[in-house]
């Protein structure tokens, strides 16, 4: 089977602007997660969708961050405005049962 | 709040050496407990998991068994090859299926 997709792999921009990422979950699978994963640390779970609802969104900073997924299949990580410290890999997940299927992540350089 | 501890790296050795990478964990209950692991360029991959204590995961040569006793869940294996070379990752996930992952250990293996 495919994997989860995700793009673009890199992406460079300056603080204050804005960058989207695109995830496309293996086929068929309800939940999907999208992670931070902060240089030296551990992902850290920004929001979980079950189809097209969010699940969890705890720590997901609200001001800056959002995402949405249409019709419960692909689905989109916006900053606006970005900041320094949001440098870091982005990963997206799903699953179907309790296994989590992690994509490659997106780096974003925050200058 | 429930967390997981990971001796920092590198940890480098010589391809056929032992490898133990520690872990630690701090919760309440039984958690279930896993050893993901990422190869560059790749998105993050479950190795074993362990879902009661003393409980051993083992997959691709490496094992770590669920020691309540001592919350600990270290990862080992008898012969390290170079394809091992990555950062591997212990996580748990108590009873809401959230996932919580240590900060990584990065190993590298030299012919």
């Amino acid at each position: 089977e495919a994997g989860v997709a995700q793009s673009p792999r890199y992406k460079i921009i300056e603080k204050r602007q804005s960058v989207a990422f695109w995830c496309n979950p293996i086929s068929g699978h309800a939940t999907l997660y999208w992670y931070q994963q902060i240089l030296g640390q551990g992902p850290k779970l920004l929001i979980q969708f079950q189809n097209n609802g969010v699940v969890d969104d705890s720590q997901l900073p609200k001001d800056r961050f959002s995402a949405e997924r249409l019709k419960g299949v692909d689905s989109t990580l916006k900053i606006q405005p970005a900041k320094l410290e949001d440098s870091a890999v982005y990963l997206c997940a799903s699953s179907l049962g309790p296994r989590r299927h992690f994509g490659p992540g997106t780096r974003l350089t925050v200058t | 709040g429930d967390s997981v501890t990971q001796m920092e790296g590198p940890v480098t050795l010589s391809e056929e050496a032992f490898l133990t990478i520690n872990c630690t964990y701090t919760a309440t209950g039984y958690p279930s407990l896993f050893w993901y692991v990422q190869y560059p360029g790749e998105g993050l991959q479950l190795l074993l998991k362990a879902t009661k204590a003393d409980d051993k995961g083992s997959n691709k040569g490496f094992e770590a068994t669920y020691r309540k006793e001592t919350t600990s869940f270290h990862l080992e294996k008898g012969s390290v090859q170079v394809s091992d070379s990555a950062v591997y990752f212990c996580a748990l996930s108590h009873n809401t299926d959230k996932l919580i992952f240590g900060t990584g250990t990065r190993l590298q293996v030299f012919p």
